[in-house]
């Protein structure tokens, strides 16, 4: 069984501060790791994804999540946000045992505050 | 968002009617899923398919049936609607071959709110 869990429901920031949404996964076998992003009144976007190789993954819009496999977790972070990054942020877990199915954690809210 | 289409968009129904939700692809994608998302709860899987005519529950199936009888459309029905099917449906599908394109991406979603 695979299982995430996202740490913070909510984070409130101020236009170009650092944001960190941290991201706990669960499961018994090898595992890959997606982070998506929903805008208001929209679908699903891929943000970035870790499947194997370097642990630093880079994405879209200047993201970036850290795979730590010791502490099971999967942050991900930016280094200065922007008023239209203020959306709901999902982290999600697969594995090649399950037919892919992708386990989501109930997502973070990120408002950004000029 | 790799060709997937979701009809219709918006729907509200009576509690007890039924109706079918189509997703389709324009490419050859093996895998589908029906996704349903919740305040608070994420996106919690409903049915998957991994080739024309194979269906699999996921999470949370029941209230719900499925068919795949063409590779490029999955359809999920609601035989009886409920207020607690009352939620965003969301279809994905999955690009395989290289590992490094191994991803679901996602339809645009349905709004469906039963009364």
């Amino acid at each position: 069984a695979q299982s995430v869990t996202q740490l913070d429901s909510q984070v409130p920031v101020f236009e170009e501060a650092p944001v960190e949404l941290r991201c706990n996964y669960s499961s018994s076998v090898s595992v890959y790791l997606f982070w998506y992003v929903q805008y208001p009144n929209q679908g699903l976007q891929l943000l970035l994804k870790y499947l194997s190789g370097s642990t630093l993954v880079k994405g879209i819009n200047g993201f970036e999540a850290e795979f730590n496999k010791s502490q099971t977790s999967f942050h991900l972070r930016k280094p200065s946000v922007h008023i239209s990054d203020t959306a709901e942020y999902f982290c999600a877990v697969s594995s090649s045992g399950n037919d892919y199915k992708l386990s989501f954690g109930a997502g973070t809210t990120v408002t950004v505050r000029a | 968002n790799a060709g997937v289409t979701q009809t219709p968009k918006f729907r509200v129904l009576k509690t007890g009617q039924s109706m079918t939700l189509l997703c389709a692809q324009d490419m050859n994608h093996e895998y589908m899923y029906w996704y349903r998302q919740d305040p608070g709860m994420g996106l919690r899987l409903i049915h998957y398919s991994v080739g024309e005519g194979t269906t699999a529950k996921g999470e949370v199936p029941d209230g719900y049936n499925v068919s795949r009888l063409k590779k490029q459309n999955f359809l999920l029905g609601l035989e009886s609607a409920a207020p607690s099917q009352t939620s965003v449906y969301f279809c994905a599908v999955r690009l395989a071959g290289a590992q490094s394109t191994d991803t679901q991406y996602f339809g645009p979603g349905t709004r469906l709110t039963v009364l």
